[in-house]
């Protein structure tokens, strides 16, 4: 079992519609918990941090689930520049910290 | 600096050949990483530098793979005898990691390499 997992899509929404992507975790010692986004052939930009208590950006709303160790996504009212991968990231720490990027969630949105 | 620096952005080298990628940091960052993204695949981890600790090593995938930095500075990774499946987008990222709080990382643009 993968230690970050995600559904890889793509998901295909029109533009104004809401989507949601989660992302699993196995490591319960699991501490620090992002969204990244990664527009194509670009580098992975930070897009929010998850809090436990969960954080709102904008249309863009993130929760976490610790019990069933779980992240998600939410994105309002979808624009064609949200089209992009999105990456669940995973910091353990260990000493150190080992981060653990997911494969990524593709999302195309449509006029 | 401002940002993440990479150099090159692009590299194309003969297969047996060594080839040296440098990452600048963010200022003030004590954690750096190297990750490989191949075309259309997700980021795979390298290596990983906190401080003046050991760094993480267990991402190389073989022993032709390895990397320095010194202190909290500029990071080199150096692939030596160059094979074609280690065509890729080398990224280096950094972050402030304080005590137990880690936060997010900043990516530089990656050194694409291609070895022909």
């Amino acid at each position: 079992r993968k230690e970050v997992e995600q559904d890889p899509g793509p998901f295909n929404v029109p533009e104004g519609a809401t989507v949601a992507f989660n992302c699993t975790y196995s490591n319960s010692a699991s501490q620090s918990f992002f969204w990244y986004r990664q527009d194509c052939r670009k580098e992975p930009k930070l897009l929010m941090s998850v809090y436990s208590s969960g954080n709102e950006d904008g249309r863009f709303t993130a929760q976490l689930n610790r019990a069933s160790q779980y992240i998600s996504l939410l994105i309002r009212d979808s624009k064609l520049s949200d089209s992009a991968t999105y990456l669940c990231v995973v910091t353990i720490n260990t000493g150190g910290f080992k981060t653990i990027f997911g494969a990524g969630t593709r999302l195309f949105v449509k006029a | 600096g401002a940002g993440v620096s990479q150099s090159p952005s692009n590299k194309v080298t003969e297969k047996g050949k060594d080839v040296e990628l440098r990452c600048d940091p963010i200022s003030g960052h004590t954690a750096l990483y190297w990750y490989r993204q191949r075309l259309g695949q997700g980021l795979e981890f390298l290596i990983y530098f906190q401080g003046n600790s050991a760094p993480d090593k267990s991402g190389l995938p073989s022993d032709r793979f390895s990397a320095e930095r010194t202190g909290e500075s500029v990071s080199t990774l150096t692939i030596q005898r160059t094979q074609q499946e280690d065509s890729a987008v080398y990224l280096c990222a950094s972050s402030l990691a304080v005590g137990t709080q880690a936060y997010g990382y900043t990516f530089g643009s990656g050194t694409r390499l291609t070895v022909v």
